[in-house]
C-alpha cells in the first residue's frame, strides 16, 4: 500500500460535462502529482502542486485544472470534457520538496469514461 | 522536453528465462532514470532508480538496469523471471531538478509457468 487513495475509483460523465477527481496523499507528503494514461500509453504528466501552489504543468490545455489542501488532499477537475479525456487518472504523492528525483507514492486511479 | 522509447511492448517468456527490457530517452542534458512496475490490479510502484554514480543499479526482486550515457538508454534486466514477474513495466525519465516524469508506453510482460 502506498498511503495515496484517490476516488472513485470508476466514473462516466458525457461530453460537456464536468468533473472533479480527488485524491488523499500520505500524511506529511507537500507535493502531489496528477497524470493521464491513456490506454496503450504511459502517464502523461498534467501538473503538479507543492504546498497549495501550481509547480509546473504538462502540454494539458486550461480546463485541466486543481486544488491542493492543507490535510494533504486534493483535487483534478476537468471542464468542458471531450471523449479524448476518458483515461487512468493517477494521483502521485512525495515527501520532499520537488527537485526532481523524488521517489513517487501512486494511487491506483480514476478510471474516466467519457461518451 | 524529454521522451521516452520502450520497444517490444508485449513479451512473452517462460518462467527461468532472462528478460531485458529496453528504455532510450532523448534529453541532452543531466538526467534521473526510473522503472515502475504495476502488477495486475495494483498501483504503479517504483522497482528501481538512477540518480548518479554506479550505473549498474539494483532494484528489487532481483531486477537490476544498467544506464549507458553514451546510448541514452536505461536497460532493465532479470537473468531469470518467475510467474510473479507478470506486469506492465514502464521507464520513466525526468531532468534533474525538473518535477516531471516523462514516462515511455510501457512493456507488458507475461511469464509463462
Amino acid at each position: 500500500e502506498t498511503g495515496v487513495t484517490q476516488s472513485p475509483t470508476h466514473l462516466i460523465k458525457t461530453r460537456g460535462q464536468q468533473v472533479t477527481l480527488r485524491c488523499s496523499s500520505q500524511s506529511g507528503h507537500n507535493t502531489v502529482s496528477w497524470y493521464q494514461q491513456a490506454l496503450g500509453q504511459g502517464p502523461q504528466f498534467i501538473f503538479q502542486y507543492y504546498r497549495e501552489e501550481e509547480n509546473g504543468r504538462g502540454n494539458f490545455p486550461p480546463r485541466f485544472s486543481g486544488l491542493q489542501f492543507p490535510n494533504y488532499s486534493s483535487e483534478l477537475n476537468v471542464n468542458a470534457l471531450e471523449l479524448d479525456d476518458s483515461a487512468l487518472y493517477l494521483c502521485a504523492s512525495s515527501l520532499e520538496a520537488p527537485k526532481g528525483g523524488e521517489k513517487l507514492f501512486f494511487g491506483s486511479g480514476t478510471q474516466l469514461s467519457v461518451l | 522536453a524529454q521522451s521516452v522509447s520502450q520497444h517490444n511492448h508485449h513479451v512473452i517468456l517462460s518462467e527461468a528465462a532472462s528478460l531485458e527490457l529496453g528504455c532510450n530517452y532523448s534529453y541532452g542534458g543531466t538526467v534521473n532514470l526510473f522503472w515502475y512496475v504495476q502488477y495486475p490490479g495494483q498501483h504503479l510502484q517504483l522497482l528501481l532508480k538512477y540518480f548518479s554514480g554506479d550505473p549498474l543499479v539494483k532494484g528489487i526482486k532481483g531486477f537490476e538496469a544498467e544506464f549507458i550515457k553514451s546510448k541514452f538508454s536505461f536497460n532493465l534486466r532479470k537473468p531469470s523471471v518467475q510467474w510473479s514477474d507478470t506486469a506492465e513495466y514502464f521507464c520513466a525519465v525526468n531532468a534533474q531538478g525538473n518535477n516531471r516524469l516523462a514516462f515511455g508506453k510501457g512493456n507488458q510482460v507475461v511469464v509463462i509457468p
